[in-house]
């Protein structure tokens, strides 16, 4: 079965430190990877993915995860916190197989707070 | 739009009464994905469709829930005789492209709508 893992409630850093939030996986296959953003009372904002390459992959608003196949992780982090970032981060796996239509399937998230 | 718009953005009702969530996918998307979040969850699968087709339904609870989408662009999930544990929030998200092996797009989310059932 697949499954995505996010072993941190919650993260809290201060604004300027470099902040990780962790993602493990388990999946068949070749993994597709997806980080994304939830701010209060919104939907999801997608802020990078992992397919295939280059093991540090680079997104939005200063964000870059690093994929590790050895150890099933796909680590988010930033070089430096901004308060804004604080908000609701899920990752995500693509189902690979084809009768499983290639839905996400998410994490239970972890709620970053960036103090100033 | 630019994005995906669901309606309506709150929705309360009684337990007991039928809902209907409507979303507006990004013009041209062909796959479409419905997701209940609970509260303090991650989103969970739904269903999805390929411009009209329904081609996983796997993920709905039980049959009360039931989705459409007639002519491959809007789609409307239906509950029938809600109960307690349907409040969630519901989110759609939709993909330019038909999903395959092949396909990397990220999938772009609405803002949900979320459902509380007295």
């Amino acid at each position: 079965a697949q499954s995505v893992a996010q072993p941190e409630d919650q993260v809290n850093v201060a604004e300027g430190n470099p902040l990780t939030v962790k993602c493990t996986y388990s999946v068949s296959g070749n993994p597709y990877l997806f980080w994304y953003v939830q701010y209060p009372n919104r939907g999801l904002q997608f802020l990078l993915k992992y397919i295939t390459g280059d093991n540090l992959v680079k997104g939005s608003y200063g964000f870059e995860a690093e994929f590790n196949k050895s150890q099933t992780s796909f680590h988010l982090k930033k070089p430096s916190a901004l308060v804004s970032d604080s908000a609701l981060y899920f990752c995500a796996v693509r189902a690979s197989r084809r009768d499983s239509s290639y839905k996400l399937i998410f994490g239970s998230g972890t709620r970053l707070l960036v103090r100033p | 739009g630019a994005g995906v718009s669901q309606s309506p953005r709150y929705k309360v009702a009684k337990r007991g009464q039928d809902v209907a969530l409507r979303c507006d996918p990004i013009s041209g998307h062909v796959s479409l994905f419905w997701y209940q979040q609970a509260l303090g969850q991650g989103p969970e699968f739904l269903t999805y469709f390929q411009n009209e087709a329904q081609l996983d339904k796997s993920g709905l609870p039980s049959d009360r829930f039931f989705a459409e989408r007639p002519e491959g662009s809007v789609s409307t999930l239906k509950i029938q005789r809600t109960q307690q544990e349907d409040s969630a929030v519901y989110l759609c998200a939709s993909n330019p492209k038909s999903e395959g092996a092949y396909s990397n797009q990220p999938q772009h989310f609405g803002d949900g709508t979320r459902l509380s059932i007295l």
